[in-house]
């Protein structure tokens, strides 16, 4: 597609379930990021996928927070026994990736959380 | 640690008048500086990129500047419009492969 694309555009779950948030980036970016943004607050980075490497997974907050990428395309953003702090935005980004390249990253729309 | 700040947290102004933003980071060691801006409800868009060894870029009436050495960018935008209502992200980037990390933002409201 021309942009990112995230699905669900919002979630309402209740708490103790588990909640699944996609994310499609830019074709041809190798580079994905993941980012939480709470209501009134700044972003707050949780993952990023670079290729084939290991992804870089020191925002997690904690181990009911997974993610995972099938190779260089969707990623799938888990939360497990979901708790009502979860609740917030949660924005996948994208960029082309590389030496050569100028690192820019393009936003999607997101994904609107709430754990009642 | 690298961390990002953005003064004002708020800004209204007039249509019409010209304004910097403000965002400063504690590391000068970056790879590049981005800024974004975000709509009430929706995602980040992107404004304009900056490389570590540029000074500054233009977009129309937006204009950034960089300077590593003392931690400083600013966004200047030109005859502002309630159109430009919005709040605008600083982010910097310390490596290719490394995460932005972001400023908490300035929202910005030109009244008519």
């Amino acid at each position: 597609g021309a942009g990112v694309s995230q699905s669900p555009s919002n979630k309402v779950t209740e708490k103790g379930k588990d909640v699944e948030l996609r994310c499609d980036p830019i074709s041809g970016h190798t580079a994905l990021y993941w980012y939480r943004q709470r209501l009134g607050q700044g972003l707050e980075f949780l993952i990023y996928f670079q290729g084939n490497s290991a992804p870089d997974k020191s925002g997690l907050p904690s181990d009911r927070f997974s993610a995972e990428r099938t190779g260089e395309s969707v990623s799938t953003l888990t939360i497990q026994r979901t708790q009502q702090e979860d609740s917030a935005v949660y924005l996948c980004a994208s960029s082309k990736g590389g030496q050569t390249n100028t690192g820019e990253l393009f936003f999607g729309e997101g994904s609107r959380l709430t754990v009642l | 640690k690298q961390e990002v700040t953005q003064i004002p947290a708020a800004l209204s102004v007039p249509e019409g008048e010209n304004l910097v933003l403000n965002c400063s980071f504690t590391d000068s060691a970056i790879y590049n500086l981005q800024w974004f801006r975000q709509d009430p409800g929706k995602g980040l868009t992107s404004l304009l990129l900056i490389q570590s060894s540029q000074r500054e870029q233009t977009s129309g009436r937006l204009n950034a500047s960089l300077d590593k050495s003392s931690g400083r960018s600013t966004l200047y935008i030109a005859a502002s419009q309630p159109g430009d209502s919005a709040t605008y992200l600083c982010a910097v980037r310390t490596s290719n492969t490394g995460k932005l990390i972001f400023g908490q933002g300035t929202t910005l409201q030109v009244k008519p």
